[in-house]
């Protein structure tokens, strides 16, 4: 039982165009949603967040917007830079300090 | 730099064995959480320590325990390994254990069962 789902494994983006890493997700008590960016042999580093009450929420080229009638999230990186070639992961959590439920993970490669 | 460490970084142990990960949190976080990380897979909660006591677990069997001692660290303890075992274990931490507060994680301990 997946409740947070990342469809596409991988995706690749040319440096200063717009990176889109999306998640569709299952639990409707998720009130809290949370990206994290991760680099091989390093631990998972948070990004950005989200609570339910908010459609977007903006953190320099980071965006990441809610649509909860969709149960669906994305994660906006504009401009794309070789530097955020990672695996990004979103994660729910009925509140933050909490349980959190990631997906699978998207890998990022950015091309200079 | 998230302030959180893990020890050791790897480790290899036989299937049966036990084993003991530790975690040391960033200073003033009282809050704890543990997670399994499979091959190609998403974080897996284990389990949530707030001021020493267990509050929240996953979906994970009585052989994964831990502890959280009053200094901000912590352990995982994991009796009688098996292959599936094998995975990256990290802890994160924060601040407190309502509200929307981030968790921030260790870079984790990679552990192979054999």
């Amino acid at each position: 039982d997946q409740q947070v789902k990342q469809n596409s494994p991988s995706l690749s983006v040319q440096e200063g165009r717009i990176s889109i890493l999306n998640c569709d997700y299952t639990n409707s008590m998720f009130d809290y949603f949370l990206w994290y960016k991760k680099y091989p042999a390093e631990g998972p580093t948070f990004l950005i967040s989200i609570s339910s009450i908010k459609d977007k929420n903006e953190d320099g080229r980071f965006t990441v917007f809610l649509n909860k009638s969709a149960k669906h999230l994305s994660l906006h990186i504009v401009p794309s830079q070789p530097g955020d070639s990672a695996v990004y992961f979103c994660a729910g959590a009925i509140s933050a300090g909490n349980m959190l439920t990631f997906g699978g993970g998207t890998r990022l490669m950015v091309k200079p | 730099e998230t302030g959180v460490t893990q020890s050791p970084t790897h480790l290899i142990k036989t299937r049966g064995q036990q084993v003991t990960l530790r975690c040391s949190s960033q200073s003033g976080h009282n809050t704890v959480s543990w997670y399994q990380q499979a091959l190609g897979q998403g974080p897996q909660f284990i389990f949530q320590y707030y001021r020493e006591e267990e509050n929240g677990r996953g979906n994970f069997p009585p052989r994964f325990s831990g502890l959280q001692f009053p200094n901000y660290s912590s352990e995982l303890n994991v009796n009688a390994l098996e292959l599936d075992d094998s995975a990256l274990y990290l802890c994160a931490s924060s601040p407190q254990t309502s509200g929307q507060e981030t968790q921030y994680f260790g870079p984790g301990t990679r552990l192979l069962v054999l």
